[in-house]
């Protein structure tokens, strides 16, 4: 049973525009928030974080949104640059009971086209 | 500041041995998780360590185990290896638990184990 869902695997956006990456999740408990970014070759860069008490939190160019009632998150990237294309991990994580594991998704491929 | 280092970045090895993966954490942090990103799967939790002990596991079998060390450096061994082993092993590492436990998790870039 997969609790965090990307159900798009690719979105393509033009140089300027805004990316809009969608996370679904089912666990009532997750209550933190990421968003990876992971190049071929590399380990996964941490991008921005959301804790449940909030429903946006913006940095520079990434903004991420939560609404808990719909159990969904988005990442907003304004505006869309080249070196944005890379696979977009959408993770959560339940500190209830001090589980500190992140329950990925199983990603996004962006590609920005210049 | 250095990130979070893993060794070696490949390993090639033969059903029914044995594999040891190596992680150095960001300085500061006490948190290792270890992750496998199997081929067409996303990132799966293995183990985490913090403070020396094992504080949760995934749903992988006991041939996977690991320990931390005293510098908070973490070995991930797996034995019996068999072929769908074959995965990308990520290390992460975090600040550990307690007043500022809500900390994201840094990853490395992996140890690509390939079993042949």
């Amino acid at each position: 049973d997969q609790q965090v869902k990307q159900n798009s695997p690719s979105l393509s956006v033009q140089e300027g525009r805004i990316s809009i990456l969608n996370c679904d999740y089912t666990n009532s408990m997750f209550d933190y928030f990421l968003w990876y970014k992971k190049y071929p070759a590399e380990g996964p860069t941490f991008l921005i974080s959301i804790s449940s008490i909030k429903d946006k939190n913006e940095d520079g160019r990434f903004t991420v949104f939560l609404n808990k009632s719909a159990k969904h998150l988005s990442l907003h990237i304004v505006p869309s640059q080249p070196g944005d294309s890379a696979v977009y991990f959408c993770a959560a994580s339940a500190y209830a009971g001090a589980n500190s594991k992140l329950t990925f998704g199983k990603g996004i491929t962006l590609s920005v086209r210049p | 500041e250095a990130g979070v280092t893993q060794s070696p970045t490949h390993l090639i090895k033969t059903r029914g041995q044995q594999a040891t993966l190596r992680c150095s954490p960001i300085s500061g942090h006490t948190s290792v998780y270890w992750y496998q990103q199997a081929l067409g799967l996303g990132l799966q939790f293995l183990l985490w360590y913090d403070e020396g002990e094992e504080r949760n596991r995934g749903n992988f079998p006991p041939r996977f185990s690991g320990r931390q060390f005293p510098n908070y450096s973490s070995e991930l061994n797996v034995n019996a290896l068999e072929l769908e082993d074959s995965a990308l092993y990520l290390c992460a590492s975090s600040v550990g638990q307690g007043p500022h436990r809500i900390q994201p998790q840094h990853f490395g870039d992996g140890t690509r184990l390939s079993i042949l």
